[in-house]
């Protein structure tokens, strides 16, 4: 299995710009997580999906963020408009109710300026 | 609310010494624990995920071990490496098993040749 896959490794916009960032869990898992790690605030949970269905957006820090997931194999994370206080990395990671824990992939490192 | 706790923030021991890292969470039921590595600018890379029901797991020179009751988790490394430096975090998943894991801030962890 190639594990979770997060595109792109690296972004760079201007703020005011929209920014996408997709993932892809691994396959059979039904849990998918959005995190945002950075120095200040440590690894914060933005949304996580059951089954393709949101269950806690609770993290997501405003309306500027949204996600979506329309299938068990892709999900999105969407800025618009961007601003540089957006600038981290954002994790993506999936999990099997089965319980065999997290796995997360590579990161997205976001930069706004 | 479960809090996950890390102490100490950063460690720093010299090569070849065995050393503990902590982790302490204050809801007891808990579905699983699951410890991650993070090299600096990397993603999270699982290291053992303990089961409720589990007391310890092991891998290579890593034992991680749970008391539910007085709620603490803790990873024992074996005669550390300097390729061990890396930051340890731990993560507590509720016993709804489809529920979101809490993680604390993490161990720095510095191993001096």
């Amino acid at each position: 299995d190639a594990g979770v896959i997060q595109s792109p490794r690296h972004e760079v916009t201007e703020m005011g710009q929209e920014v996408t960032l997709r993932c892809k869990p691994i396959s059979g898992h039904n849990s998918l997580f959005w995190y945002r790690q950075t120095m200040m605030r440590g690894l914060e949970l933005l949304i996580y999906f059951n089954n393709n269905v949101p269950i806690d957006d609770s993290g997501m820090p405003e309306d500027r963020f949204s996600a979506k997931m329309p299938n068990a194999s892709f999900s999105t994370l969407k800025i618009q408009p961007s601003e540089p206080r957006d600038s981290a990395v954002y994790f993506c990671a999936s999990s099997a109710q089965s319980g065999l824990g997290y796995t997360f992939g590579s990161g997205t490192r976001l930069t706004v300026v | 609310k479960q809090e996950v706790t890390q102490i100490p923030a950063a460690l720093s021991v010299p090569e070849g010494e065995n050393l503990v890292l902590n982790c302490s969470f204050t809801d007891s039921a808990i579905y699983n624990l699951q410890w991650f590595r993070q090299d600096p600018g990397k993603g999270l890379t699982s290291l053992l995920l303990i089961q409720s029901s589990q007391r310890e797991q092991t891998s290579g020179r890593l034992n991680a071990s749970l008391d539910k009751s007085s709620g603490r988790s803790t990873l024992y490394i074996a005669a550390s490496q300097p390729g061990d430096s890396a930051t340890y975090l731990c993560a507590v998943r509720p016993n709804t098993n489809a529920g979101k894991s809490t993680f604390g801030d993490g161990t720095t962890l510095t191993v001096k040749p």
